[in-house]
């Protein structure tokens, strides 16, 4: 099974940064990540899919960078609405389809 | 629009098997696959399987083979998950979620499982 690992595990930050979350794959996956958001007591809702790709709906301030085993989360300016937990996840050689451990964003 | 709409909260005891389910509404049920996710409480996200509406050919993670059964009505646009032998390890909420190419588009509300003695 592919393992897919994120850092942070979690990051303070205030409203108006620039976030970066990593997320690193076992082995090579291609584009076939992806970014998910969770807020406390919901269902994770699909931010980009493709590695890079942005989900109808989703603010253009979020974006995904990368290919092979290194992909990034970048949230160019944090909105209140943004803290939550944040989850990669692979489709590239499935099943199983695996998930990173998650990375809590709160407010600094 | 899409939506699945889960069944409601359990209650069970260690070695008792529970059965939660998913209406889905909004597309035609046949032309999407559907995974199964759980999520401990404080934890991460753990896929369970995956069903085929259409044909009803499923797939499970190996961790949970021989304990997990997953079903669907057609007539009804409903999947089920069932899960025997629980344990206390097992309480999470559950989730169904419509897939697209290996990507989890739409989501259940999730069905807490509490196991407990």
């Amino acid at each position: 099974d592919i393992q897919m690992t994120q850092s942070p595990s979690s990051l303070s930050a205030s409203v108006g940064d620039r976030v970066t979350i990593t997320c690193r794959a076992s082995q090579s996956i291609s584009n076939y990540l992806n970014w998910y958001q969770q807020k406390p007591g919901k269902a994770p809702k699909l931010l980009i899919y493709a590695a890079s790709s942005l989900q109808s709906g989703v603010p253009s301030r979020f974006s995904g960078s990368g290919s092979g085993t290194d992909f990034t989360l970048t949230i160019s300016s944090l909105q209140p609405e943004d803290f939550a937990t944040y989850y990669c996840q692979q489709s590239y050689n499935t099943p199983p389809i695996t998930f990173g451990q998650g990375t809590r964003l709160e407010i600094k | 629009q899409v939506q699945l709409v889960q069944s409601g909260a359990e209650v069970k005891k260690p070695g008792a098997s529970v059965k939660v389910s998913c209406k889905a509404s909004g597309y035609t049920f046949t032309s999407y696959y559907m995974h199964w996710v759980r999520q401990a409480p404080g934890q991460g996200l753990e896929w369970m399987g995956i069903i085929n509406p259409s044909g009803g050919y499923t797939t499970s993670a190996q961790k949970f083979q021989g304990r997990v059964t997953m079903t669907r009505d057609t007539s009804t646009s409903t999947v089920y998950m069932e899960l025997s032998s629980l344990r206390s390890e097992d309480t999470a909420v559950y989730y169904c979620a419509r897939d697209l190419s290996q990507q989890l588009t739409h989501w259940g509300q999730g069905t807490l499982v509490t196991v407990s003695s």
